[in-house]
């Protein structure tokens, strides 16, 4: 099984809507990261989060990471087709110094 | 500031055949790691290295893969022989170090190698 586990592993939605991706671990988490890749493409580093409860924001962009360090989430809001792609989710786990990542969530905006 | 560069972004090889990736990571970045990323899956690391000095390499197929990074900065990963299943797109990423106490720092990504294996 998955150290990391995303969900949904695709979402399909409206521009305009909102979204929102999990990523959960069933370990402590000590270091999250979230990165957007395009089909093809290296991966393009958006948000970090470290202490329990943290949440950051960039333009339309929120990542949260819970009190627990076990579950992080990104929201989106009102979607735009720029924000098309897939999500990763990388992460520390119980402080091995390396980065695991999730299985990525594929983000399609129709228009 | 120029990011992590990798060539070339395309291969195609028959299998049992031979291929090399080079990457050149962020100027100053002292981590550099190689991944594996097969179509559908997140990317799983292969080897990190701190300045020339390998970290990690537990998750490298060692009897096809090597990697080395002579002098600290550029790096090179080669497959030999080459099997169907390493079809997968192959990236490089870079830190500046591994650690601020418990915490990796934040790796930067090249745009990848996509290899497809005949």
């Amino acid at each position: 099984s998955q150290e990391l586990e995303q969900s949904p592993q695709s979402l399909i939605v409206q521009e305009g809507k909102n979204l929102t991706i999990n990523c959960t671990s069933s370990k402590t988490l000590y270091g999250l990261y979230w990165y957007k890749q395009k089909y093809g493409e290296g991966l393009i580093f958006l948000m970090m989060l470290q202490k329990g409860g943290e949440e950051k924001s960039h333009e339309k962009i929120t990542a949260k990471l819970d009190e627990k360090k076990q579950q992080s989430s990104l929201h989106i809001t009102a979607s735009q087709p720029s924000h098309a792609g897939i999500y990763l989710c990388g992460a520390d786990i119980q402080g091995a110094q390396k980065l695991v990542f999730g299985q990525g969530t594929r983000l399609t905006i129709n228009p | 500031e120029a990011g992590v560069a990798q060539s070339p972004r395309y291969k195609i090889i028959e299998k049992r055949q031979s291929v090399a990736f080079w990457c050149n990571p962020i100027s100053g970045h002292a981590t550099l790691y190689w991944y594996q990323q097969i179509l559908g899956q997140g990317p799983k690391l292969l080897i990190q290295f701190q300045n020339n000095g390998v970290v990690d390499d537990s998750q490298l197929p060692k009897d096809r893969f090597s990697a080395e990074r002579l002098k600290g900065v550029d790096s090179t990963l080669k497959i030999q022989p080459a099997k169907l299943e390493d079809s997968a797109v192959y990236l490089c990423a870079s830190s500046f170090r591994i650690t601020s106490g418990i915490i990796t720092d934040t790796q930067y990504f090249g745009p990848g190698t996509r290899l497809t294996v005949l």
